[in-house]
C-alpha cells in the first residue's frame, strides 16, 4: 500500500537558522506534493504544491523541492522565527488524498 | 469570503449512540472531503463528495456514512460510537474535485466517546 513518511516527530530549530523537514513516499510515483501548516486545535493551512516536473517552489520564506528518484520532498523554512513552530504535514493524491503523520516544528527563540 | 465551517465544535457522547456532525464549504466549492485525525494515525481520509455524490471512500468501517446536499454544505454520521472513534473529525473544501486542487480545511469538531 502507499506510505508517506516524514522525518521526525519533532525538530527543535534556533531562530534564524533554516528548518528542513523531508517527506518520504513508497510504492506510488504521485504527480504532485502538498505541505500543510497545522496549528493546535486548528485545520491544516495549505502552504504549497510542487508537481513531478518541478524541482523546486519557493514562496516567500519557504521552498520545497521534489526528487522523483529519491521519492523524496523536502520543506526548507529560512530565517525561521517562532511564530513559525507548528505541525508540517505533507500530502499526495492517488484516488484519494494521504497525508503523512506530520512533523512538530519548535522555533527556539 | 467566509472560511469553511463545521458544527459542533465540541461533542461527548457515550459507547453506542450516533452522532452527526456538518459542514458548510466555502461559497462557490462543491466538493467536500471529510478526515479523521488522532494522534497514533495522523490525518486519515474518510470520503469525498462532490456534487451529492460519494468519489471516494476511506478504509473505514459501514458505521461511518455521509452525504452532501444540493448547496454543497456535508454531513457525516457515525454509528454505534466506540471510544476509538474519539477524534478531530475535519472537513475541506474545494472548488472541484480530485488533482491538485487546494483544500481549506475548517477547524474541526471534536468528538470524545466516553
Amino acid at each position: 500500500s502507499q506510505k508517506i513518511e516524514q522525518n521526525s516527530e519533532a525538530l527543535n530549530i534556533q531562530e534564524g537558522k533554516t528548518a528542513t523537514l523531508t517527506c518520504n513516499y513508497t510504492n506510488y510515483s504521485p504527480a504532485y506534493l502538498q505541505w500543510y501548516r497545522q496549528d493546535p486545535g486548528r485545520g491544516p493551512v495549505f502552504l504549497l504544491l510542487i508537481r513531478e516536473n518541478e524541482k523546486e517552489k519557493r514562496k516567500e520564506r519557504l521552498k520545497v523541492t521534489f526528487d522523483t528518484t529519491l521519492k523524496q520532498s523536502l520543506f526548507h523554512i529560512t530565517a525561521s522565527q517562532p511564530a513559525d513552530s507548528a505541525t508540517y504535514l505533507c500530502a499526495y493524491r492517488d484516488d484519494k488524498i494521504i497525508f503523512g503523520k506530520g512533523t512538530r516544528l519548535h522555533i527556539l527563540p | 469570503k467566509a472560511g469553511v465551517t463545521q458544527t459542533p465544535r465540541y461533542l461527548i457522547k457515550t459507547r453506542g449512540q450516533q452522532v452527526t456532525l456538518s459542514c458548510s464549504p466555502i461559497s462557490g466549492h462543491r466538493s467536500v472531503s471529510w478526515y479523521q485525525q488522532t494522534p497514533g494515525q495522523g490525518l486519515q481520509f474518510l470520503f469525498e463528495y462532490f456534487s451529492e455524490t460519494q468519489r471516494n471512500k476511506g478504509n473505514f468501517p459501514g458505521r461511518f456514512s455521509g452525504r452532501q446536499f444540493s448547496n454543497s454544505r456535508s454531513e457525516m454520521n457515525v454509528s454505534t460510537l466506540e471510544l476509538g472513534d474519539s477524534a478531530l473529525y475535519l472537513c475541506a473544501s474545494s472548488f472541484l474535485a480530485g488533482d491538485n486542487n487546494e483544500q481549506f480545511f475548517g477547524p474541526g469538531t471534536r468528538l470524545t466517546v466516553l
